[in-house]
């Protein structure tokens, strides 16, 4: 079975604080992305990592940073929290070499994060 | 023009009944469709797939795909108390690593017993 951890389930920061969310999956997937789900727009993708070390911008990259040092784990970092990045996070990950209709994607369980 | 839309509900109906639950997408060119589920405080789960015109049943599921229409469905028969929750609907955009999700806003329904 695939496992999509994330370091925390509920977070709350004040602004202007640093923040790091860690995503880690066990089962050597190349492609790791991180959303942010809110209610009325659905999953809106942020960046996302095709190998060790590369990142691509997805829609809505401001305010966010990422890091992929070693396969298994991506991080979004938010250099200065903003009360309009309280959502839920959400990490995902998938093998990306496989057959293109069974690129699913895993998803962990999402951190609640609360900016003050 | 968001690439996919999908009515957000809410969605209420009796155990038993069939839920239709629908997208629409601008990009004629996108090829495969996903059906996520999201249970509440859960990350989503792939429900079913497929890349082509046409229907694919899965047990009571049945995902539908319409291109001239740019239109996917999905249809519960017999909904359960346990199918309550967020369905995602999504596209999968295809680049040279691999692929890419696109979301619909997503739709909650309550089954209710």
């Amino acid at each position: 079975d695939v496992k999509v951890t994330q370091s925390s389930r509920y977070l709350v920061k004040r602004t202007g604080e640093k923040v790091f969310l860690e995503c880690v999956q066990d089962m050597d997937h190349e492609n790791m992305f991180w959303y942010r789900q809110d209610p009325g727009l659905g999953l809106r993708l942020i960046y996302f990592s095709y190998d060790v070390k590369m990142k691509e911008k997805g829609d809505i990259p401001e305010g966010y940073s990422v890091s992929r040092e070693k396969k298994e784990r991506f991080s979004l970092i938010l250099e200065s929290a903003s009360t309009n990045q309280t959502s839920m996070y959400l990490c995902a990950s998938s093998t990306g070499r496989a057959v293109v209709s069974t690129d699913t994607q895993y998803f962990g369980p999402g951190t609640r994060l609360t900016v003050l | 023009q968001k690439e996919v839309e999908q009515d957000p509900g809410p969605l209420s109906v009796p155990e038993g009944a069939i839920v239709s639950l629908n997208c629409t997408y601008s990009n004629s060119a996108f090829q495969y469709f996903m059906w996520y589920r999201q249970y509440s405080r859960k990350g989503p789960e792939l429900l079913m797939y497929t890349y082509s015109s046409g229907n694919k049943e899965d047990g009571r599921f049945t995902a539908q795909v319409d291109k001239s229409s740019k239109y996917i469905s999905l249809f519960i028969r017999d909904s359960q108390p346990s199918d309550s929750a967020t369905y995602l609907c999504a596209i999968l955009m295809i680049y040279n690593q691999g692929g890419k999700l696109i979301f619909g806003q997503g739709t909650e329904l309550s089954v209710k017993p």
